[in-house]
């Protein structure tokens, strides 16, 4: 079955530090895969998607994300974290449905807290 | 440009009752996704409307239903409430129904099932 696996349920970093959030997914065939970031009682904010081509993909915010088949991760980097980035982040395989369209399927989410 | 709109925002019912959420989609999408974000946990699938048809639906039992209208808007509905159900609707909107296109969220809906 799909799934999609965040290891790190809490991560602080300092401001101005790098970020890594690793993603590890489970899915048949070439995934559709997507980062996004939801702040204290907001909805989600797409961040960066995959879908095909060159495999390292730049998002908003300074965000990036590398898909590696090989590990099945599509891990998210910034170079420079800043307060404000502080907040839930989700990432998400998408479906295929039967009749078209897509489902996503979220991970657990891993919760960055940024320190001054 | 307006995007993913619900209302109302947070809402309050008693185990037992029915609730109606609303959404409007972004300007120009003509595919509605439903998804249920409960605390501490990632969104779920619920289902997703399309011409005015569900097109596909995840694992949740038949109290919750929904419908999409010609404008595209859409309502989920979830009847004989249960705890459980206290949650984080969230909706979602796209163009058309390649499996590529980008969905867009909303800020979602707040159900506490008290």
């Amino acid at each position: 079955a799909q799934s999609v696996t965040q290891p790190d349920i809490h991560i602080t970093v300092s401001e101005g530090a790098s970020l890594e959030l690793r993603c590890n997914y489970s899915y048949g065939a070439t995934p559709y895969l997507f980062w996004y970031v939801q702040s204290p009682g907001q909805g989600l904010q797409l961040l960066l998607k995959y879908f095909s081509g060159d495999t390292l993909v730049q998002g908003i915010k300074g965000f990036e994300a590398e898909f590696k088949r090989s590990q099945s991760s599509f891990n998210l980097r910034k170079p420079s974290v800043h307060w404000s980035d502080a907040a839930e982040y989700f990432c998400a395989v998408g479906l295929p449905l039967n009749q078209a369209g897509t489902a996503l399927i979220f991970g657990k989410g891993t919760t960055l807290s940024v320190s001054s | 440009d307006a995007g993913v709109t619900q209302s109302p925002t947070h809402l309050i019912k008693t185990r037992g009752q029915q609730v109606t959420l609303r959404c409007s989609p972004k300007s120009g999408h003509d595919t509605v996704s439903w998804y249920q974000q409960a605390l501490g946990q990632g969104p779920q699938f619920i289902f997703q409307y399309y011409e005015e048809e569900e097109r596909q639906r995840g694992n949740f039992p038949d109290r919750f239903s929904g419908h999409q209208f010609p404008n595209y808007s859409s309502e989920l509905n979830v009847n004989a409430l249960l705890l459980g159900d206290s949650a984080l609707y969230l909706c979602a909107s796209s163009l058309g129904l390649s499996s590529g296109n980008t969905i867009y969220f909303g800020e979602g809906s707040w159900l506490t099932v008290v």
